[in-house]
């Protein structure tokens, strides 16, 4: 069973730049599927920011997309995430998951990390 | 943007009733090619992950219990919990996954009455 695990700062300053990096267990980032960002404020509801393949292909939320960056790295069997220019706005749990099906961007994700809590603030 | 709302936006049940959730999409997420509902389900519990329940508007995911079902079709879809557990209590989302970027509802709170 595939095992995701978010990693970064807890705490970002306004203006600065998040980063998170979500590291995948268990089966090889290179195989097929597309791997997905998404948020949730405290008490909000989901986002979905981003989804990236093994190719490079990537997939941004236009309300997002001039500040965000998605990257892999297979030879560490990771995802990462690139938020600049963060206000408060951009506190939130942020999740990393799996798509569902092979291949495809166009699926619900289907396995997700445990999330971290990322607060902007000075 | 494809905007997803659910309705109601909390619901309380007796344990052993009937839960109904109802997804309304903006724009259908049939995809007249392959005939599937680019529509997903979620369970959420506080302070975990969101757990996708049921794929393609209907299908259900391995080990999800089948008090579960999905249903609907184009923009009007249903999530029903056929006799509520104290487990089901939980915020439950619908997702599109038929366009970019994919959009989720504004979630919909089960508690037990």
């Amino acid at each position: 069973q595939v095992q995701l695990q978010e990693s970064g700062p807890g705490l970002v300053k306004p203006s600065e730049t998040l980063s998170l990096t979500c590291a995948v267990s268990d089966y090889s980032i290179s195989s097929g599927y597309y791997w997905g960002w998404i948020r949730q404020p405290p008490g909000k509801g989901l986002e979905w920011i981003g989804s990236i393949y093994h190719s490079g292909n990537t997939y941004s939320n236009p309300s997002l997309k001039s500040r965000v960056t998605i990257s892999v790295d297979m030879s560490k069997n990771q995802f990462s995430l690139k938020l600049s220019s963060v206000t408060a706005a951009d506190t939130a749990v942020y999740y990393c998951a799996r798509h569902l099906a092979v291949g495809s961007f166009y699926s619900p994700m289907e396995c997700w990390g445990q999330g971290t809590l990322v607060t902007v603030s000075s | 943007d494809i905007v997803m709302t659910q309705s109601p936006d909390s619901l309380a049940v007796s344990l052993g009733e009937r839960a109904t959730i109802n997804c309304k999409s903006s724009q259908s997420v049939l995809y007249s090619s392959n005939n599937k509902n680019y529509l997903a389900w979620y369970q959420q519990k506080p302070g975990q992950p969101p757990k996708l329940l049921i794929s393609w508007a209907s299908t259900r995911e391995s080990g999800v219990p089948d008090r579960f079902s999905g249903s609907g079709s184009g923009t009007d879809f249903t999530l029903t919990i056929s006799s509520l557990q104290a487990e089901d209590a939980a915020v439950y989302y619908c997702q599109q996954c038929y366009s970019t970027p994919q959009t989720f509802g504004q979630g919909t709170k089960v508690e037990i009455k």
